[in-house]
């Protein structure tokens, strides 16, 4: 059963065009967090909510925005995609703050032409 | 903030013997240890995963441990198989604030 769903899972956008990416859970988590995974590097967090709380890392660009609407879901804005941004954009979710598993999903792979 | 480094970058071993991957952290604060293992093209997926208050923990054939004097923390699988072959991450964080991933460890398991 899927938990954590990422839709879609491949995303081809225009240089400068804005890309909206989507995860949804299914595990009633309340932390949801977004990692950019480039090719052969270990994932890189760029935010998280914790419940509505949003928690943006201090290096990740102004480029990247989140929204949390609900619970399930959570959304990865890109507003103006550069080549360099091309990656594997990973949500994942935990249980709650504190030592707990986190719960990947799938993946978006993301190319910019 | 964290600062997570992992060795070694590759690891090859053949098919029923060990594999050791090392990890160490920055962060004194850091309470929770997982380690990933990832397929191509795939998911991050949890093996096992320690946390501050414990020195070793194991799991069939996976055992990690953790010296927090040290700051540093270990992976060991046996008798491995080709199905192990994969990239393996370390991280560590404070009550997952902010997860820091090692660089990763590309372990085969030569049949």
């Amino acid at each position: 059963d899927a938990m954590v769903i990422q839709n879609p899972r491949y995303q081809v956008t225009q240089f400068g065009k804005p890309v909206t990416l989507s995860c949804s859970q299914t595990l009633n988590h309340n932390v949801m967090y977004w990692y950019q995974q480039k090719s052969s590097q270990a994932p890189k967090l760029l935010f998280h909510y914790y419940d509505k709380d949003f928690n943006n890392e201090a290096d990740t660009p102004d480029n990247f925005q989140s929204r949390r609407p609900n619970t399930s879901f959570c959304f990865l804005d890109i507003r103006s995609p550069g080549l360099g941004d091309a990656a594997m954009y990973l949500c994942a979710t935990s249980a709650d703050r504190g030592p707990y598993e986190q719960y990947f999903g799938p993946g978006t792979r993301l190319t910019v032409t | 903030g964290e600062n997570v480094e992992q060795h070694p970058s590759t690891l090859s071993v053949q098919e029923g013997d060990s594999a050791v991957i090392k990890c160490t952290y920055s962060d004194s604060a850091s309470n929770y240890f997982p380690w990933y293992k990832q397929e191509l093209g795939k998911r991050p997926q949890l093996i096992i995963d320690i946390r501050s208050n414990v020195g070793e923990k194991k799991d069939q054939r996976i055992a990690v441990t953790l010296n927090k004097t040290a700051k540093h923390f270990s992976l060991h699988i046996t008798e491995t198989q080709p199905e192990d072959s994969a990239v393996y991450f370390c991280a560590a964080s404070f009550n997952n604030n902010d997860m820091r991933f090692g660089a990763g460890t590309r372990l085969t398991v030569k049949p």
